[in-house]
């Protein structure tokens, strides 16, 4: 019963180092995202995907990329990592079919950047 | 743009007792959704009840139950009998029909101690 999965769980980069973030799900959801969450904050978006190819702007997507090549599957990459991106990242699916569909969230990933 | 505040950072309450989280939104929309998620020490997203806006009852799920007031655009979770697991930082979120990727907008949270 895997859900969302992400990986890594834990990493440490210096400033200007880049890295990918792994979002895998196994429950078929069209959609898809990417949030991070700062201490004393909620959950920001930063991009989100609608299906496999297609990926949108949420939030606050600057210094981030994505993509969806597979269905399953949604990147999150860091070009070149600065010490404002250090944050835990949630990845989340959702069905997209009727917008009461909630969204299924991994267990995040802290990164953080020195 | 829609905005979810929680205007409580904190809240204690003693085992077995009641406790009301609150949340407060900002739109100009008449349809729409709203969700509380809890989020214990393990980090994990969990979500708790759901409310549709065109439904006047209020949403209940076991201990948890809601008090959904739209014109006041109010939005307060509550926990009876509180239990020592339900320790956790709890997130209001409202998500609007009208935007293509179903996306949420997340309050600030409040962290909920549970005292035994």
């Amino acid at each position: 019963n895997a859900g969302v999965t992400q990986t890594p769980k834990f990493r440490v980069l210096k400033t200007g180092q880049s890295m990918t973030l792994l979002c895998a799900q196994d429950m078929n959801h069209e959609y898809m995202y990417w949030y991070r969450q700062d201490p004393g904050m909620g959950l920001r978006l930063i991009h989100y995907s609608v299906g496999e190819g297609t990926t949108a702007k949420g939030e606050v997507p600057d210094g981030y990329n994505v993509s969806r090549l597979k269905k399953q599957n949604f990147l999150l990459g860091l070009e070149s990592a600065a010490p404002s991106q250090t944050s835990v990242y949630f990845c989340a699916s959702s069905s997209g079919g009727t917008r009461n569909q909630p969204q299924h969230f991994g267990d995040g990933t802290r990164l953080s950047i020195l | 743009a829609q905005t979810v505040t929680q205007s409580q950072p904190e809240m204690s309450v003693q085992e077995a007792e009641t406790v009301t989280l609150s949340c407060t939104y900002d739109t100009s929309e008449s349809d729409y959704y709203l969700f509380w998620y809890k989020q214990p020490p393990s980090r994990q997203m969990i979500l708790v009840i759901r409310q549709e806006a065109y439904k006047q009852q209020n949403a209940t799920e076991n201990r948890f139950s809601v008090n959904f007031q739209k014109a006041a655009k109010s939005f307060s979770l509550k926990i009876s009998d509180s239990q020592l697991g339900d320790a956790a930082m709890y997130f209001c979120a409202y998500r609007s029909p009208q935007n293509a990727g179903n996306m949420l907008t997340f309050g600030g949270g409040t962290r909920l101690m549970v005292k035994p």
